[in-house]
């Protein structure tokens, strides 16, 4: 198991730039969470998706921020117009609805920075 | 609103001792509590969970102890050794969306080892 992908592993961009950040889930998964680290504030989830549909988006900043989810294998979150502000490492997890044990599996990150 | 607060932001161990982390949440209704490990570059990792019917929870070094009335857990790390240095975060949940757990962070403990 390739476990969750994530693409580009760093970007750096200039602030108006649209950046778009990628994850693959792991196969047979049926929910996938985007988070975004910061020293400041930590982990925080901004959008979860179950079977495809977002279900919780209150973590999303603002307007500028947007999350697709058009399959079981693929999720993007878009962030347009950039700014420095939303430089941090965003993560994306998946997990498999289990009620006994229901644990979520990291990606390895994107390291974003807008200059 | 920070619904799970984490202490302490650092901590230094020497090899052999023991380390602590502890944790206090709000929300009554969170049914689930995992740590999570982070090491410097990589994703989160599931550690070790508990849920609040048992009062500790023990997984070779790493053990959670569960106060349910005062609204805390812990993490015990017992003979630290340096491989264990990494970031740790306590993590509390409730089923939400019908189908799956929706994670709310604490803003992470820095661990440190010393050989």
């Amino acid at each position: 198991d390739a476990g969750v992908i994530q693409s580009p592993r760093h970007e750096v961009t200039e602030m108006g730039q649209e950046v778009t950040l990628r994850c693959k889930p792991i196969s047979g998964h049926n929910s996938l969470f985007w988070y975004r680290q910061t020293m400041m504030r930590g982990l925080e989830l901004l959008i979860y998706f179950n079977n495809n549909v977002p279900i919780d988006d209150s973590g999303m900043p603002e307007d500028r921020f947007s999350a697709k989810m058009p399959n079981a294998s693929f999720s993007t979150l878009k962030i347009q117009p950039s700014e420095p502000r939303d430089s941090a490492v965003y993560f994306c997890a998946s997990s498999l609805f289990d009620r006994d044990s229901p644990r979520q599996y990291f990606g390895p990150g994107t390291r974003l920075t807008v200059t | 609103q920070q619904q799970v607060k984490q202490s302490p932001q650092s901590l230094i161990v020497q090899k052999g001792g023991i380390s602590i982390i502890n944790c206090a949440y709000e929300n009554t209704a969170f049914d689930y509590f995992p740590w999570y490990q982070q090491f410097p570059g990589k994703g989160p990792a599931l550690l070790i969970a508990i849920r609040p019917d048992v009062s500790e929870k023990k997984e070779g070094r790493f053990t959670i102890s569960f106060n349910k009335s005062a609204k805390q857990f812990s993490l015990h790390i017992m003979d630290s050794q340096p491989g264990d240095s990494a970031t740790y975060f306590c993590a509390a949940s409730y089923e939400s969306g019908g189908s799956n757990y929706k994670l709310t962070f604490g803003k992470g403990t820095l661990l440190t080892v010393n050989p």
